[in-house]
C-alpha cells in the first residue's frame, strides 16, 4: 500500500511568518500534486511536479519534489490570512500514469491576522 | 460545463436506505474519479473510470457500493443499505487524460442517521 504522510497535520501561525509542509513516502511516485481545499469546496490543484529535484514557484509558494520522487515539500513565505485552508499532497504511485491519486492526510493551516 | 457538478450537495438518509449520488464531469474529460473524505482528512480513493469502463475499483469498501458511467460522461455512485459509517463527503473529479490535473466538484455531503 502506497502511503503519503503529511506533516504537520495542523499549523496555526501569525500573518507574515514562513512555514513548510512535508509530504513523505517510502514509495516512488511518478508525479506529485498539491491541492488547497476550503470548507464546503473540493480540492483545487495548485501545482504538479513530475521530475525528481524539480522546484516550482507560485507567487509566495515554493514546491519541491525530492530527487528520488518519494517526497515533496510546500514552503509558504510571509503567510497571509487568505492562505488559510487544508493543504493536500497527492501522488500517482509507481512509474506509470494510472490516474489513481493517493492523498496524504492533509495539513490544516490557520493564519491569524 | 465549466466545472464538475455534483448533485445533491447535501443528502440525509436513514440507515438501511439506498442512495444515488450524481457527478457531471467537465465536457470532454475522459477520466472520472470518485473519492470519499472525512472531516479534516485527505480524500480516499473509491473508483476511477476511463470512458465507460471502471479502470480501477479497488477503493470501493464493500459490495454495497457501486458506480456506473454508461455513456462515458455522467456518473452515478450508488450505495445500498446505507450505514452510519458511510457518512462523509463524496467527491467527484475529472481529467482530460488519466493522470492529468484533476478538477474536483464541491462534493455531496452524505449523512446517514
Amino acid at each position: 500500500t502506497q502511503l503519503l504522510e503529511q506533516s504537520p497535520q495542523f499549523l496555526s501561525i501569525q500573518e507574515g511568518e514562513n512555514l513548510t509542509v512535508y509530504c513523505n513516502s517510502s514509495s516512488v511516485f511518478s508525479s506529485l500534486q498539491w491541492y488547497r481545499q476550503e470548507p464546503g469546496e473540493g480540492p483545487v490543484l495548485l501545482v504538479t511536479v513530475v521530475t525528481g529535484g524539480e522546484v516550482k514557484k507560485l507567487k509566495r509558494l515554493t514546491f519541491q519534489f525530492g530527487d528520488a520522487r518519494k517526497d515533496s515539500s510546500l514552503h509558504i513565505t510571509a503567510a497571509q490570512p487568505g492562505d488559510t485552508g487544508l493543504y493536500l499532497c497527492a501522488g500517482i504511485p509507481g512509474s506509470g500514469n494510472t490516474g489513481k491519486l493517493i492523498f496524504g492526510q492533509g495539513t490544516t493551516l490557520q493564519v491569524k491576522p | 460545463g465549466a466545472g464538475v457538478s455534483q448533485t445533491p450537495s447535501n443528502k440525509v438518509t436513514e440507515k438501511g436506505k439506498y442512495v444515488e449520488l450524481r457527478c457531471d464531469p467537465i465536457s470532454g474529460h475522459t477520466a472520472l474519479y470518485w473519492y470519499r473524505q472525512s472531516l479534516g482528512q485527505g480524500p480516499e480513493f473509491l473508483i476511477y473510470f476511463q470512458g465507460t469502463g471502471a479502470a480501477d475499483d479497488s477503493g470501493l469498501p464493500n459490495d454495497r457500493f457501486f458506480a456506473v458511467r454508461p455513456e462515458g460522461s455522467v456518473s452515478t455512485l450508488k450505495i445500498q443499505r446505507t450505514e452510519r459509517g458511510d457518512s462523509a463527503v463524496y467527491l467527484c473529479a475529472s481529467s482530460s487524460t488519466g493522470g492529468g490535473g484533476y478538477t474536483f466538484g464541491s462534493g455531496t455531503r452524505l449523512t446517514v442517521v
